[in-house]
């Protein structure tokens, strides 16, 4: 039974590009919650996706963008990169929105 | 944006030794959850906690979900070395406009001397 799996690992992009991940949730699982967890602290909660919409947002700017698929996975979106934006991103899957959320082990992003 | 407070920021204890940490907020959560996230890796969940009051045991680890629904603490017992990592509370609240959104705590990095 494979967990949430994210793609890429890795990624170096350069000020103001665009970058795109991508997400499948759990098996069973139909929602989708993206993070954004800087070095030394907490994860910090983007957005989340259930049939297909954006349910919920988190204080990011509209720079951060995402998508459902009709299979359930996700891609999260960010354009005109800052070098603020190095991070690891975080997807995490549930069942409905409001159970407890299972991690993948997230794309590092570098930004240079 | 929005943190839990949680505490101790970091432990450095023997072997063997009983470990305790907890999360604080200013506001109400529905459900309590504690993870760990080793380097490298995404948090892995250890225990939900649902229900004000409620005392939830996995393996060593024992946590509970506060009485005003504003903390939670955890508790491992007899520390191993695998033991090491960050853990992380998160809180959940439900109903409108609120579902689905984890608040997270800074962590507290637990460091075990064998």
């Amino acid at each position: 039974d494979a967990g949430v799996t994210q793609s890429p690992t890795h990624l170096i992009k350069t000020r103001g590009q665009q970058v795109t991940l991508r997400c499948s949730p759990k098996s069973g699982h139909d929602t989708v919650s993206w993070y954004q967890q800087a070095l030394g602290q907490g994860p910090q909660f983007i957005f989340q996706y259930y049939e297909e919409e954006e349910r919920q947002r988190g204080n990011f700017p509209d720079r951060f963008s995402g998508h459902q698929f009709p299979n359930y996975s996700s891609e999260l979106n960010v354009n005109a990169l800052l070098l603020g934006d190095s991070a690891l991103y975080l997807c995490a899957s549930s069942f409905r929105t409001n159970q407890p959320q299972h991690f993948g082990d997230g794309t590092r992003l570098s930004i240079l | 944006g929005q943190q839990l407070n949680q505490s101790p920021q970091s432990m450095f204890i023997q072997e063997g030794e009983d470990v305790s940490m907890n999360c604080t907020s200013s506001s109400i959560f529905n459900t309590w959850l504690w993870y760990k996230q080793d380097p490298g890796e995404g948090p892995v969940l250890l225990i939900a906690l649902y229900k004000a009051g409620e005392l939830t045991s996995n393996g060593r680890l024992t946590a509970q979900f506060g009485i005003t629904r504003k903390d939670s603490f955890l508790n491992i017992s007899a520390s191993i070395p695998s033991d090491v990592g960050i853990y992380f509370c998160a809180g959940l609240r439900d109903g409108s406009g609120n579902t689905g959104k984890l608040i997270f705590g800074q962590g507290t990095t637990l460091q075990v001397k064998p």
